[in-house]
């Protein structure tokens, strides 16, 4: 089946305790994007990658990394984790070719660092 | 910058009522725009898409027209069902010379609640 599998689904950790949420697509997609959502702010870009080693910043990077080693798998890094960035991360990929039309998302990572 | 602005929610409607939901745009090249669905607990699905003005994008009943003098993309639906309760985002990606610049802005979302 094609899809996005984010993991962990669900998150609970402290201040300052680095973690790693991991996104895989088994689609062949060039393009893979991070995404938090927050009530009354809609989705927010963090970063996106057009192909493998190309990352960029998107509007809110701060206290995130990313890496693009292999096309199918764009992690993404808190090494320092603070209670604004509790959310709920979204990752997406893109067809080839597409660029950042047609996401497709996966179900979501809710993150609570306390 | 480019920004999507779209109604307030929530918006609670009967079943079989008429849906819109405004939203509007901000753009400095050529936009794609899209309307994308998220049911409880899951992903964001795209619900349907334009690439050029005077476009219509439509699927499972939604429609909606690029209208680029009002810079605006409404979603319309002229009978809702209780399956259509969801959040509705508006999203745009612009683009240069035919290329996208690798970016996708949404509007805040709107929730629709549909009673039977």
């Amino acid at each position: 089946e094609a899809q996005v599998t984010q993991n962990p689904r669900y998150l609970i950790t402290v201040t300052g305790k680095k973690l790693t949420v991991t996104c895989s697509q088994n689609m062949n997609h060039e393009y893979m994007s991070w995404y938090r959502q927050d009530p009354g702010l809609g989705l927010r870009q963090i970063y996106y990658s057009m192909n493998v080693e190309v990352t960029d910043k998107g509007d809110v990077p701060e206290g995130y990394k990313v890496s693009r080693k292999e096309k199918r798998n764009f992690p993404l890094i808190l090494e320092s984790p603070s209670p604004n960035q509790t959310s709920l991360y979204f990752c997406a990929s893109s067809p080839p070719g597409q660029g950042a039309f047609e996401q497709f998302f996966g179900p979501g990572t809710r993150l609570t660092v306390l | 910058g480019d920004s999507v602005t779209q109604m307030e929610g929530p918006v609670t409607l009967s079943e079989e009522a008429f849906l819109t939901i405004n939203c509007t745009y901000t753009a400095t090249g050529y936009p794609s725009l899209f309307w994308y669905v998220q049911y409880p607990g899951e992903g964001l699905q795209l619900l349907l898409k334009a690439t050029k003005a005077d476009d219509k994008g439509s699927n499972k009943g939604f429609e909606a027209t690029y209208r680029k003098e009002t810079t605006s993309f409404h979603l319309e639906k002229g009978s809702v069902q209780v399956s259509d309760s969801a959040v509705y985002f508006c999203a745009l990606s612009d683009q240069w010379r035919g290329s996208t610049l690798g970016r996708l802005y949404f509007g805040r979302g709107t929730q629709l609640t549909v009673w039977p």
